[in-house]
């Protein structure tokens, strides 16, 4: 059974830190690779996809892919209290169509 | 762009009343749809996968005959759940996969929030 782990949390992190978000797969052939954030009573909005290995930076979020490792990571540059929010690692099967969601870590940044 | 709307955003039925979702992309079209639900500080969980003009995929342990997707358009997917009861009080959050262009990324809607008394 395909598996998507994160660390639920919480991580709190200070206003203007870095914030690093992490995630392992099971599946060795998965090749996309997304991360989403989710504020509460809200739906995913979809931050960032990472399909090679190595990192991928927009603004202030770098995702970092490790394909050897099966680990794909967030990191969240100067940190805001409205980063607040659980962030979801998706990992789409190679051959299918379907995303796998990992349970979400929900990251606090505190003023 | 890539915006997924959902209709109606909440909505209170009486136990054993049906209740029907919709979900649309507004500005692309979309020939996957996915249907998940959430539960209250749970994950995201798939329920079903529906292509255009096709029968949808459910995921194992979701009941076909109660939860009946349609995806009859490019830009428009249905979810309607029969003789609903409070255990299917839930989150319902669809999203869509372009046909073109991003076609590896997911874009959700806002979410239905269903509360069966």
């Amino acid at each position: 059974q395909k598996e998507v782990e994160q660390n639920s949390g919480p991580l709190s992190v200070p206003e203007g830190a870095i914030a690093s978000l992490n995630c392992t797969y099971s599946d060795r052939v998965s090749q996309s690779f997304f991360w989403y954030r989710q504020y509460s009573g809200k739906s995913p909005e979809l931050i960032m996809s990472i399909y090679s290995n190595g990192d991928k930076e927009d603004g202030r979020f770098t995702a970092q892919l490790n394909k050897a490792s099966q680990y794909v990571s967030l990191l969240i540059r100067d940190s805001q209290p409205s980063d607040s929010a659980t962030y979801l690692c998706a990992v789409r099967e190679n051959y299918g169509q379907n995303f796998v969601f990992g349970p979400g870590t929900r990251l606090s940044v505190l003023p | 762009g890539a915006v997924v709307s959902q209709h109606p955003s909440w909505v209170i039925c009486k136990s054993g009343t049906s209740v029907k979702i919709e979900c649309r992309s507004l500005d692309f079209q979309a020939t996957t749809m996915f249907w998940y639900r959430q539960f209250p500080k749970q994950s995201l969980m798939l329920m079903a996968t529906s292509n255009e003009g096709s029968k949808a995929t459910y995921e194992q342990g979701v009941e076909k005959d109660k939860f009946l997707i349609n995806h009859a358009s490019l830009t428009l997917s249905t979810l309607t759940v029969t003789s609903a009861h409070p255990e299917d009080s839930s989150f319902y959050i669809c999203s869509a996969q372009p046909g073109t262009g991003r076609v590896d990324e997911q874009y959700f809607g806002p979410g239905t929030r269903l509360t069966v008394t």
